[in-house]
């Protein structure tokens, strides 16, 4: 396993148009999270799921975004109608099982889709 | 709400010792993290605190103080492949990041 997956590592969309990215976690991790990351900026978290539930989403995460992770692995994080402002760099991360309250929760990253909006 | 705060940039040279101060106020706390990031490249992990008090891990250190709100990351010797962007995150089942370092190593 090499891994937290991103696919696409880029993508340049129009203006109004729907963009769908997949995030493939590393194997036996339960938790994942999705985070979005402008220029200059640090991550900004968007949603998380454990196994298939998605448990919370941010405020930042308007109607346009949906994200789903049907059978408990990869997930994938759509956009629609997407606007200029959208352009970031889109993150996920994984993490393993919590052993008990209080434990590390050490969340692993992909490299990203960077999505710019024209 | 959450405000985490770190300065912009630093500069050093090559084999000298940084340190990064990140402070925060955060409504949820379950640990802070530490994780460095290469332009374009995902942030990678590099240390966590709990406790307070001092975790060493090579050339890396980090130290934790909850009362204060504050935490610190030092870099020794330094080497020119740790310039990079360095990320203060405090864990609430989440993290909420800071908005980075960016440390310039120069010879």
């Amino acid at each position: 396993d090499t891994g937290v997956s991103q696919n696409p590592r880029h993508k340049i969309t129009k203006r109004g148009q729907n963009v769908t990215f997949r995030c493939d976690p590393i194997s036996e991790h339960n938790r994942l999270y999705w985070y979005r990351q402008t220029l200059g900026q640090g991550p900004e978290f968007l949603t998380y799921f454990q196994n298939e539930a998605q448990l919370e989403k941010s405020r930042l995460l308007s109607d346009r975004f949906s994200a789903e992770r049907p059978k408990g692995s990869f997930s994938t994080l759509e956009i629609q109608r997407t606007e200029q402002g959208d352009s970031a760099m889109y993150l996920c991360a994984s993490s393993p099982p919590q052993e008990g309250k209080g434990a590390k929760n050490i969340q692993y990253f992909g490299a990203g889709t960077r999505l710019s909006v024209l | 709400g959450q405000n985490i705060d770190q300065p912009t940039e630093m500069t050093a040279t090559e084999g000298a010792i940084v340190q990064i101060n990140c402070t925060y106020q955060t409504s949820g706390f379950n640990g802070l993290f530490w994780y460095q990031q290469h332009a374009g490249e995902a942030p990678t992990f590099l240390s966590y605190n709990v406790l307070d008090g001092l975790e060493e891990k090579g050339r890396f250190s980090s130290f934790l103080s909850r009362s204060k709100g504050y935490s610190y990351l030092l870099l020794k010797e330094l080497q020119m492949k740790d310039s990079a962007s360095y990320l203060c995150a405090v864990n609430d089942y989440k993290l909420s990041f800071g908005a980075g370092t960016t440390v310039t190593v120069r010879a």
